[in-house]
């Protein structure tokens, strides 16, 4: 079994810093997805990345997917208070399912 | 917009007592899953359906818990009789016909559940 681990644990910063998140695998990585799941609600998803060193933005944030494809980064540029968060990582096992990481909590502070 | 529905979003009941869940899948949705989130950890697949049929219930402790989606639209978890351990959030996702087009799960809000 696949084992994803996601880093860190816990990151509270300031508004306005800058922040990145990891995930990596014991193995290569079909696709790897990642989600943001705000308190009480269920996640959503933010991008898939397919490719080895691929790269994807979405505004403020910016998805690398390792050249191996055994790890990927999450970088938010400008942190907002709107970025809190947990952000979940999932990496595609079997032909239609994705297993989750642990998660990292975000907490941004105006 | 078109979401994914549940019910009831928060359920509180005793150890060894019956508890079900609901989940109205995104229209035209064929794939349906359903997954148990632990506080601070992530989603685990529970059980996943292709139309009413089951694909994928290798990790649902199937002697408390069984899931149904009888006409291929809506659906049922069950736990029977509720442990303590059960205590966290269900959440249901649709996602398109496995094999037709780019694949991406639509989460429901989910049913937080606490067993006392």
């Amino acid at each position: 079994t696949q084992l994803l681990e996601q880093s860190p644990q816990f990151l509270s910063i300031q508004e306005g810093e800058n922040l990145t998140v990891y995930c990596n695998s014991s193995s290569v990585f079909s696709s790897l997805q990642w989600y943001r799941q705000e308190p009480g609600e269920g996640p959503v998803l933010l991008v898939t990345v397919v490719t080895g060193g691929e790269v994807k933005k979405l505004k403020r944030l910016t998805f690398q997917f390792g050249d191996a494809r055994k790890d990927s980064s999450l970088h938010i540029t400008a942190a907002q208070p709107g970025d809190t968060g947990l952000y979940l990582c999932a990496e595609k096992s079997g032909t239609y399912k994705y297993i989750f990481g642990t998660g990292t909590r975000l907490k941004v502070l105006a | 917009e078109a979401e994914v529905a549940q019910s009831p979003r928060y359920k509180i009941t005793e150890k060894s007592q019956a508890v079900a869940f609901w989940c109205d899948p995104i229209s035209g949705h064929a794939t349906l899953y359903w997954y148990r989130q632990i506080l601070g950890q992530g989603p685990e697949l529970l059980v996943q359906f292709q139309d009413e049929s089951v694909v994928d219930d290798s990790q649902l402790p199937k002697d408390r818990f069984s899931a149904e989606r009888l006409k291929g639209v809506d659906s049922t978890l069950k736990i029977q009789p509720a442990e303590l351990g059960d205590s966290a959030m269900y959440l249901c996702a649709s996602s398109g016909r496995l094999g037709q087009g780019r694949f991406e799960q639509f989460f429901g809000p989910g049913t937080r559940l606490t067993v006392l």
